[in-house]
């Protein structure tokens, strides 16, 4: 059964500081994985994809990373801003099923 | 990208009455959409999944007498979370995906229903 863990659960960081999100999985064969961002009382919005063929994608100071060996994959903010508060999701496509299994999440607050 | 709306955002209601959520896709086919329900400060736990035309089926825990999905076209799935009670009080949220999507899916911006 796969698994995703996100850690660390909570983040506070002062503004302009650059940050990690981790994301672990238990079962590399996957068919995709999605960061997604979601503000308090809200729906989810999509930031990057990555393909299971792939290893990063970027969105302006977004980066993630993907290591399907190892099960993992981060997510990089440079330059963080007030604006970028809110909790930050991944999920795991195990098949062409498009069933998305989610981490619990890290909730970010960015101090200005 | 691609759009996805809820109806209503907000529902408080009696326990025992039923109440039907709306999905709607407002700019693609959606051949397929997920139900998902979230906990305050938990992720999101994906409940069904429903074809355009065909019985949704359900993730494992989840009563299918209870939370009732109807997904009778490719831009309109609906639940009905029925004789709710306060347990049942939680955020909704749907997603659809199409052919065109390539694997992602587009989530509405959810319902918080309260049973009070």
């Amino acid at each position: 059964k796969q698994e995703v863990t996100q850690i660390p659960a909570a983040l506070s960081v002062p503004e302009g500081e650059n940050l990690v999100l981790n994301c672990s999985f238990t079962d590399s064969a996957i068919y995709n994985l999605q960061w997604f961002r979601q503000d308090p009382g809200k729906g989810l919005t999509s930031l990057l994809l990555i393909q299971s063929s792939q290893r990063e994608q970027t969105s302006g100071r977004l980066n993630a990373s993907l290591d399907k060996s190892s099960g993992r994959s981060t997510l990089y903010i440079a330059a963080s801003q007030p604006g970028d508060s809110a909790t930050y999701l991944c999920a795991v496509m195990r098949d062409s099923s498009y069933k998305l299994i989610f981490g619990s999440g890290t909730r970010l607050l960015v101090r200005p | 990208g691609a759009v996805v709306s809820q109806h209503p955002s907000r529902v408080i209601c009696k326990s025992g009455t039923s109440v039907k959520i709306e999905c709607r896709s407002l700019d693609f086919q959606a051949t397929t959409m997920f139900w998902y329900r979230q906990f305050p400060k938990q992720s999101l736990m994906l409940m069904a999944t429903s074809n355009e035309g065909s019985k949704a089926t359900y993730e494992q825990g989840v009563e299918k007498d209870k939370f009732l999905i109807n997904h009778a076209s490719l831009t309109l799935s609906t639940l009905t979370v029925t004789s709710a009670h306060p347990e049942d009080s939680s955020f909704y949220i749907c997603s659809a995906s199409g052919l065109a999507a390539q694997g992602t899916q587009y989530f509405g911006p959810g319902t918080r229903l309260l049973v009070l």
